[in-house]
């Protein structure tokens, strides 16, 4: 089955600087990439996806990055707020879905 | 479009006891995944549904453990003879088609006394 790997754990930047999260996959079947938060006590949230055609996405301050060739795929955050602080994870999907285990951000005001 | 629903949202259940859980998906979606979570730590995979069939349960524990997905009505998640490690937020997602777009609902926080 598919393996995510996903860095790092935790994460702890400065309000307005960037933070960057990455993931690698084995499985080349994997074709859909989505990214979700989860703020404590909540539902993780789907905040932006990737399909395996497409190389970069952007949303506002949010974007993400697929390497197909090299297997791995990134989120970034730019000029984080504190309402950026939660877990993130990111997922590969071909039929089902696995996810990575899941990185902390905290952004210190 | 109501959301992906589940409940009840919190479960208390002493030990031998059974735990149902129910997970309604969005409407028009016909595939149904259960996440069981740990406290601060990550999602991990139980079981993989579309209506009337078990897709993948190679998440599900051998014993104790079930789950369907009915041709009407809600999937449900059943653990017979719960255990304290069983203590867990149980979450459930749906998609429209597999492997696309996943919803979650809000969990099911199950506590084991």
């Amino acid at each position: 089955g598919e393996n995510v790997e996903q860095h790092p754990s935790t994460l702890s930047v400065q309000e307005g600087d960037s933070a960057v999260i990455k993931c690698t996959y084995s499985d080349s079947a994997s074709n859909y990439f989505p990214w979700y938060k989860q703020e404590l006590g909540k539902r993780p949230q789907l905040i932006i996806d990737i399909r395996s055609n497409v190389g970069e996405k952007k949303d506002q301050r949010i974007a993400v990055t697929l390497n197909k060739t090299a297997k791995h795929f990134s989120l970034h955050i730019t000029e984080t707020q504190p309402e950026d602080s939660a877990v993130y994870f990111c997922a590969a999907a071909g039929n089902q879905f696995y996810f990575g285990t899941g990185t902390s951000l905290t952004v210190i005001p | 479009n109501a959301g992906v629903m589940q409940n009840p949202r919190h479960l208390v259940r002493r030990r031998g006891q059974e735990a149902r859980l129910r997970c309604s998906p969005m409407k028009g979606h016909s595939h149904v995944y259960w996440y069981r979570q740990l406290p601060e730590e990550g999602l991990k995979f139980m079981v993989y549904l579309q209506k009337e069939n078990i897709i993948d349960e190679s998440g599900m524990p051998k014993e104790r453990f079930s789950a369907e997905f009915p041709k009407e009505g809600p999937s449900i998640l059943r653990i017979q003879q719960v255990v304290r490690g069983d203590s867990a937020a149980y979450f459930c997602a749906s998609s429209q088609v597999g492997g696309q777009e996943l919803f979650f609902g809000e969990g099911s926080r199950l506590t084991v006394l």
